[in-house]
C-alpha cells in the first residue's frame, strides 16, 4: 500500500470513446503528477498540480485533459485517443512541488487503445 | 535540459553476487537524485534519494548509492543480491531550484537474478 490509489488498473477503450482515470492519495500531500510510461521509452512527466493549480503541462496533446478538484484527487480525462497512447499511466504525489520531496507513485492504469 | 542515462538495459547476476547499476546525469547544477524500483505490473517504489550532505546514501532493501559530482554519476549498489531483487530499476533527477518535483527518468535497467 503506497497511499496512492489509481483506478481502474486496466482499461481498454476505442478511439472514439471518452474515459477517465482516477487517482487518490491519502498522504496529505499537496502536489500531484501524471506520468506516462510507454514501452522502451523513459517515463514522461505529463502534468503537475501544486495546491490544485496546474503548474506544468509538458506539451501534452489536448486529447488528455487533467482535473484536480482538490489536493487528494487527480483525474485524467481521455477522448479520441490514438493507438500510440496505449501505455501505463502513473499518478504520483509529493508533500509539495519542490524538488527535495519524495514522490510516491500509484500502481498505474494500463491503458490499451484499440 | 536535464537528462539521465542508464547505459545497461539488461543485467543478469547470480543470487548472492554483488550488483552495481550505473546512472549518469546531465544537469547544470547538482540536482536531486533518486533510484526507484518497479516490479512487474506495479508502480514505482523509492529505494533511496540524495538531496545533499554525505555522498553515500543508504536505502531500503540493503541498497546504497554514491553520488560522484566529478563523474555526474549516481550508481546503485548492493553487496549481495536476492532473487526477489529481480525488477526494473530507474534512476531519476529533479531540478534543484524551482519547477517543482518534476522527475526526469532514465530508460531503466532490467535486473534478472539467476538462482
Amino acid at each position: 500500500e503506497t497511499g496512492v490509489t489509481q483506478t481502474p488498473r486496466h482499461l481498454v477503450m476505442g478511439m472514439t470513446n471518452k474515459k477517465s482515470l482516477k487517482c487518490e492519495q491519502h498522504l496529505g500531500h499537496n502536489a500531484m503528477y501524471w506520468y506516462k510510461q510507454s514501452a522502451k521509452k523513459p517515463l514522461e512527466l505529463m502534468f503537475v498540480y501544486n495546491f490544485k493549480e496546474q503548474t506544468e503541462n509538458n506539451s501534452v496533446p489536448s486529447r488528455f485533459s487533467p482535473e484536480c478538484p482538490n489536493s487528494s484527487h487527480l483525474f485524467l480525462h481521455l477522448h479520441t485517443l490514438q493507438p500510440e497512447d496505449s501505455a501505463l499511466y502513473l499518478c504520483a504525489s509529493s508533500q509539495d512541488g519542490t524538488g527535495n520531496t519524495e514522490a510516491f507513485f500509484g500502481q498505474g492504469t494500463r491503458l490499451t487503445v484499440v | 535540459a536535464q537528462s539521465v542515462t542508464q547505459p545497461d538495459i539488461h543485467i543478469t547476476v547470480s543470487e548472492g553476487a554483488s550488483l552495481e547499476l550505473r546512472c549518469n546525469y546531465s544537469y547544470g547544477a547538482t540536482p536531486y537524485l533518486f533510484w526507484y524500483v518497479q516490479s512487474p505490473g506495479q508502480g514505482l517504489q523509492l529505494l533511496l534519494k540524495y538531496f545533499s550532505g554525505d555522498t553515500l546514501v543508504q536505502g531500503i532493501k540493503g541498497f546504497e548509492a554514491e553520488f560522484k559530482r566529478s563523474q555526474s554519476s549516481f550508481n546503485l549498489r548492493k553487496p549481495s543480491v536476492h532473487w526477489s531483487d529481480a525488477a526494473e530499476y530507474f534512476c531519476a533527477v529533479a531540478p534543484y531550484t524551482g519547477g517543482g518535483n518534476k522527475l526526469t527518468f532514465g530508460t531503466g535497467t532490467q535486473l534478472k537474478v539467476e538462482l
